[in-house]
């Protein structure tokens, strides 16, 4: 079944550590998305990429890094330099730059805390 | 820019109501608007769609009507269940544009 792949479900880091979360997605897709979700405040674009080898900071760059090295993979990750790393990270992709018709697909999800 | 503003919650409905969430957006041309569903744990899905003025969305039971003159995109459906119990995010897009524009998500829970 195609889709989109999060690991892990859940995962912890300590304070000063570096984390990646993974995102794999085999509906040959070439725009992929990371969102972060807190309690109430909807989704936030953290980073997105429209083709292989690129990528662009969304509206909360701050503390974060993605590579695109392959169409399929959009990893994330979240550096010592996020102040607030706690929160639900959704991975995303579209079949072409989101427009007027296009649907995005998501991951399930992974949930990060801070111990 | 661009927002999207939906009514707050949470909701709560005993089965077989009548459900209307709300949703506004602000938006310079003409964007396309979305209603997602976020069961519990998941992520999200498309649960509906509409890409111009006037037209509806509609899938499990859940409509919306994209209506230009007074910006709003809201969502209704004529009888819950329990099942439909989950967090509903409004959205929009434009061509062009390399994002999805979210509202906070309104949590509905249906009784029994």
């Amino acid at each position: 079944d195609g889709g989109i792949t999060q690991s892990p479900k859940y995962l912890f880091r300590k304070e000063g550590q570096n984390v990646t979360l993974s995102c794999e997605q085999n509906l040959n897709h070439d725009a992929m998305y990371w969102y972060r979700q807190d309690p109430g405040q909807g989704l936030r674009l953290i980073y997105y990429s429209q083709i292989v080898n690129d990528f662009q900071k969304g509206d909360i760059a701050e503390g974060y890094s993605v590579s695109r090295e392959k169409k399929e993979s959009f990893p994330l990750t979240v550096t010592s330099a996020q102040k607030n790393p706690t929160a639900f990270y959704l991975c995303a992709s579209s079949s072409r730059y989101l427009g007027q018709d296009t649907e995005a697909f998501f991951g399930q999800g992974t949930r990060l805390t801070v111990v | 820019g661009d927002s999207v503003t939906q009514m707050e919650g949470p909701v709560t409905l005993s089965e077989e109501a009548f459900l209307t969430i709300n949703c506004t957006y602000t938006a310079t041309g003409y964007p396309s608007l979305f209603w997602y569903v976020q069961y519990p744990g998941e992520g999200l899905q498309l649960l509906l769609k509409a890409t111009k003025a006037d037209d509806k969305g509609s899938n499990k039971g859940f409509e919306a009507t994209y209506r230009k003159e007074t910006t709003s995109f809201h969502l209704e459906k004529g009888s819950v269940q329990v099942s439909d119990s989950a967090v509903y995010f409004c959205a929009l897009s434009k061509g062009g544009s390399e994002k999805l524009v979210f509202g906070k998500g309104t949590k509905l829970t249906v009784n029994p």
